[in-house]
Protein backbone atom coordinates (compact mmCIF):
# COMPACT_ATOMS: atom_id res chain seq x y z
CA UNK A 1 0.00 0.00 0.00
CA UNK A 2 1.02 3.39 -0.58
CA UNK A 3 1.77 5.32 2.13
CA UNK A 4 3.79 8.16 4.21
CA UNK A 5 4.79 6.70 7.27
CA UNK A 6 5.28 9.18 10.55
CA UNK A 7 6.74 8.55 13.90
CA UNK A 8 6.28 9.46 16.94
CA UNK A 9 2.24 9.81 16.48
CA UNK A 10 1.90 11.79 19.59
CA UNK A 11 5.13 13.06 21.76
CA UNK A 12 5.51 15.49 24.63
CA UNK A 13 8.35 16.69 25.38
CA UNK A 14 10.22 19.43 27.68
CA UNK A 15 11.98 22.73 26.43
CA UNK A 16 15.17 22.20 24.78
CA UNK A 17 15.43 18.52 24.57
CA UNK A 18 16.23 17.43 21.02
CA UNK A 19 14.09 15.22 19.22
CA UNK A 20 13.22 13.92 15.34
CA UNK A 21 10.14 13.25 13.57
CA UNK A 22 10.93 10.95 11.12
CA UNK A 23 9.39 10.38 7.67
CA UNK A 24 9.43 7.65 5.58
CA UNK A 25 7.79 7.58 2.11
CA UNK A 26 7.15 3.79 -0.42
CA UNK A 27 6.25 5.27 -3.37
CA UNK A 28 9.80 6.71 -4.56
CA UNK A 29 8.51 10.13 -4.84
CA UNK A 30 11.51 12.41 -5.22
CA UNK A 31 9.87 15.56 -3.35
CA UNK A 32 9.10 15.77 0.32
CA UNK A 33 7.51 18.33 2.85
CA UNK A 34 7.33 19.15 6.05
CA UNK A 35 3.69 21.09 7.53
CA UNK A 36 2.72 22.03 10.63
CA UNK A 37 -0.90 22.82 10.76
CA UNK A 38 -2.00 25.45 13.57
CA UNK A 39 -5.57 26.39 14.30
CA UNK A 40 -6.88 29.44 11.76
CA UNK A 41 -3.57 29.02 10.00
CA UNK A 42 -4.20 26.22 7.99
CA UNK A 43 -1.00 24.49 6.79
CA UNK A 44 2.58 26.29 6.30
CA UNK A 45 5.32 24.57 5.19
CA UNK A 46 8.53 24.27 7.04
CA UNK A 47 10.75 22.90 4.60
CA UNK A 48 11.00 20.60 1.67
CA UNK A 49 13.19 18.49 -0.22
CA UNK A 50 13.30 18.40 -3.88
CA UNK A 51 15.49 14.66 -4.39
CA UNK A 52 18.28 13.19 -2.25
CA UNK A 53 20.90 15.92 -0.73
CA UNK A 54 18.46 19.01 -1.94
CA UNK A 55 16.27 20.95 0.68
CA UNK A 56 15.50 24.45 1.08
CA UNK A 57 13.79 26.27 3.56
CA UNK A 58 9.75 26.75 3.45
CA UNK A 59 7.78 29.73 5.23
CA UNK A 60 8.71 28.79 8.97
CA UNK A 61 11.82 27.15 8.97
CA UNK A 62 13.06 28.55 12.01
CA UNK A 63 14.05 26.28 15.01
CA UNK A 64 14.13 23.25 12.33
CA UNK A 65 16.55 21.22 10.49
CA UNK A 66 16.20 18.46 7.68
CA UNK A 67 18.14 15.89 5.99
CA UNK A 68 17.34 14.33 3.02
CA UNK A 69 20.26 11.51 3.05
CA UNK A 70 17.83 8.57 1.32
CA UNK A 71 15.25 9.34 -1.32
CA UNK A 72 12.48 7.32 0.91
CA UNK A 73 13.20 9.40 4.29
CA UNK A 74 13.38 12.66 5.51
CA UNK A 75 13.29 13.22 9.19
CA UNK A 76 12.21 16.77 10.89
CA UNK A 77 14.36 17.45 13.36
CA UNK A 78 14.11 20.36 16.72
CA UNK A 79 17.14 20.98 18.17
CA UNK A 80 15.67 22.88 20.98
CA UNK A 81 12.30 22.83 20.88
CA UNK A 82 10.29 25.52 22.82
CA UNK A 83 6.43 25.88 23.63
CA UNK A 84 6.04 27.90 20.79
CA UNK A 85 6.48 24.57 18.36
CA UNK A 86 3.73 22.75 19.63
CA UNK A 87 1.70 21.98 16.67
CA UNK A 88 0.81 19.10 14.37
CA UNK A 89 3.17 18.13 12.05
CA UNK A 90 2.80 16.84 8.59
CA UNK A 91 5.02 15.22 6.26
CA UNK A 92 4.06 14.89 2.37
CA UNK A 93 5.59 13.90 -0.96
CA UNK A 94 4.80 13.58 -4.56
CA UNK A 95 6.41 12.99 -7.42
CA UNK A 96 6.29 15.07 -10.68
CA UNK A 97 5.80 18.71 -10.27
CA UNK A 98 1.87 18.32 -10.92
CA UNK A 99 1.05 15.57 -8.73
CA UNK A 100 -1.26 15.94 -5.69
CA UNK A 101 0.64 15.18 -2.15
CA UNK A 102 0.38 12.38 -0.11
CA UNK A 103 0.34 13.34 3.54
CA UNK A 104 1.21 11.03 6.73
CA UNK A 105 -1.21 10.76 9.53
CA UNK A 106 0.39 13.49 11.54
CA UNK A 107 2.48 13.71 14.22
CA UNK A 108 1.25 15.72 17.38
CA UNK A 109 3.99 17.69 19.27
CA UNK A 110 3.11 19.04 22.93
CA UNK A 111 6.38 21.32 24.27
CA UNK A 112 6.27 21.91 27.56
CA UNK B 1 3.19 35.99 -2.95
CA UNK B 2 0.55 33.25 -3.48
CA UNK B 3 -2.15 33.49 -1.25
CA UNK B 4 -5.53 31.46 -0.51
CA UNK B 5 -8.46 32.60 1.49
CA UNK B 6 -11.70 30.66 2.69
CA UNK B 7 -14.10 33.08 3.66
CA UNK B 8 -15.84 30.36 6.20
CA UNK B 9 -14.58 28.78 9.16
CA UNK B 10 -17.66 26.93 9.02
CA UNK B 11 -20.44 25.65 6.47
CA UNK B 12 -23.61 23.97 8.03
CA UNK B 13 -25.63 22.03 5.50
CA UNK B 14 -28.31 19.77 5.65
CA UNK B 15 -27.98 15.85 4.34
CA UNK B 16 -29.52 15.86 1.05
CA UNK B 17 -28.89 19.23 0.49
CA UNK B 18 -26.27 20.87 -2.31
CA UNK B 19 -22.89 22.43 -0.85
CA UNK B 20 -20.21 24.84 -1.46
CA UNK B 21 -17.33 25.65 0.25
CA UNK B 22 -15.53 28.56 -1.11
CA UNK B 23 -12.15 29.43 -2.30
CA UNK B 24 -10.36 32.47 -3.19
CA UNK B 25 -6.40 32.93 -4.45
CA UNK B 26 -3.79 35.08 -5.41
CA UNK B 27 -1.20 34.10 -7.53
CA UNK B 28 1.48 34.57 -10.20
CA UNK B 29 0.89 33.57 -13.73
CA UNK B 30 -1.42 30.60 -14.21
CA UNK B 31 -3.06 28.83 -10.79
CA UNK B 32 -1.94 25.02 -9.68
CA UNK B 33 -5.32 24.75 -7.53
CA UNK B 34 -6.06 22.01 -4.97
CA UNK B 35 -8.83 20.72 -2.35
CA UNK B 36 -8.04 18.33 0.21
CA UNK B 37 -9.94 17.04 3.13
CA UNK B 38 -8.81 16.14 6.62
CA UNK B 39 -10.67 14.15 8.75
CA UNK B 40 -10.66 13.86 12.61
CA UNK B 41 -6.88 12.52 13.58
CA UNK B 42 -6.27 12.09 10.21
CA UNK B 43 -3.86 13.67 7.53
CA UNK B 44 -5.16 15.49 4.15
CA UNK B 45 -6.53 13.33 1.76
CA UNK B 46 -6.28 14.48 -2.11
CA UNK B 47 -9.85 15.58 -3.63
CA UNK B 48 -9.26 17.47 -6.89
CA UNK B 49 -7.02 19.40 -8.86
CA UNK B 50 -7.31 22.28 -11.62
CA UNK B 51 -4.02 22.72 -13.80
CA UNK B 52 -5.72 23.46 -17.42
CA UNK B 53 -8.63 22.25 -19.11
CA UNK B 54 -12.27 22.41 -18.31
CA UNK B 55 -13.10 25.26 -15.91
CA UNK B 56 -15.95 22.15 -13.91
CA UNK B 57 -13.12 19.68 -12.37
CA UNK B 58 -14.86 16.28 -10.85
CA UNK B 59 -12.90 14.95 -7.89
CA UNK B 60 -13.56 11.78 -5.34
CA UNK B 61 -16.44 11.53 -3.50
CA UNK B 62 -18.81 13.09 -5.39
CA UNK B 63 -17.11 16.26 -5.30
CA UNK B 64 -16.44 18.86 -8.19
CA UNK B 65 -14.96 22.37 -8.21
CA UNK B 66 -15.48 25.42 -10.32
CA UNK B 67 -12.54 27.24 -11.27
CA UNK B 68 -13.01 30.98 -12.47
CA UNK B 69 -10.23 32.94 -13.41
CA UNK B 70 -12.39 36.60 -13.54
CA UNK B 71 -13.11 36.04 -10.21
CA UNK B 72 -9.91 33.87 -9.03
CA UNK B 73 -11.79 31.56 -7.15
CA UNK B 74 -12.23 27.85 -6.83
CA UNK B 75 -15.59 26.89 -5.01
CA UNK B 76 -16.30 23.02 -4.11
CA UNK B 77 -19.22 21.67 -4.39
CA UNK B 78 -21.33 18.69 -4.07
CA UNK B 79 -24.88 18.52 -5.51
CA UNK B 80 -26.05 16.70 -2.32
CA UNK B 81 -24.16 16.60 0.75
CA UNK B 82 -23.53 13.32 3.15
CA UNK B 83 -23.50 13.44 7.36
CA UNK B 84 -20.09 11.09 5.85
CA UNK B 85 -18.60 14.37 4.27
CA UNK B 86 -18.15 16.65 7.63
CA UNK B 87 -14.69 17.36 7.68
CA UNK B 88 -11.75 20.14 7.41
CA UNK B 89 -11.36 21.19 4.13
CA UNK B 90 -8.18 22.48 2.55
CA UNK B 91 -7.70 24.90 -0.55
CA UNK B 92 -4.18 25.27 -1.94
CA UNK B 93 -2.38 26.89 -5.20
CA UNK B 94 0.54 27.65 -6.52
CA UNK B 95 1.77 28.90 -9.86
CA UNK B 96 1.74 26.74 -12.77
CA UNK B 97 4.53 28.07 -14.86
CA UNK B 98 7.41 29.82 -12.60
CA UNK B 99 8.10 30.47 -8.79
CA UNK B 100 8.17 28.68 -5.61
CA UNK B 101 6.59 24.87 -6.00
CA UNK B 102 5.90 24.93 -2.30
CA UNK B 103 1.50 25.04 -2.34
CA UNK B 104 0.04 27.68 -0.05
CA UNK B 105 -2.83 26.37 1.93
CA UNK B 106 -5.96 28.27 3.25
CA UNK B 107 -6.78 28.19 6.81
CA UNK B 108 -9.65 25.28 6.58
CA UNK B 109 -13.32 25.41 6.76
CA UNK B 110 -15.03 22.97 9.03
CA UNK B 111 -18.15 21.54 6.81
CA UNK B 112 -20.75 19.98 9.36
CA UNK B 113 -23.81 17.90 7.91
CA UNK B 114 -26.46 17.68 9.67
CA UNK B 115 -28.72 14.20 9.56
Amino acid sequence: EAQVTQNPRYLITVTGKKLTVTCSQNMNHEYMSWYRQDPGLGLRQIYYSMNVEVTDKGDVPEGYKVSRKEKRNFPLILESPSPNQTSLYFCASRTQPTGELFFGEGSRLTVL
Amino acid sequence: AQSVAQPEDQVNVAEGNPLTVKCTYSVSGNPYLFWYVQYPNRGLQFLLKYITGDNLVKGSYGFEAEFNKSQTSFHLKKPSALVSDSALYFCAVRPLDTGRRALTFGSGTRLQVQP
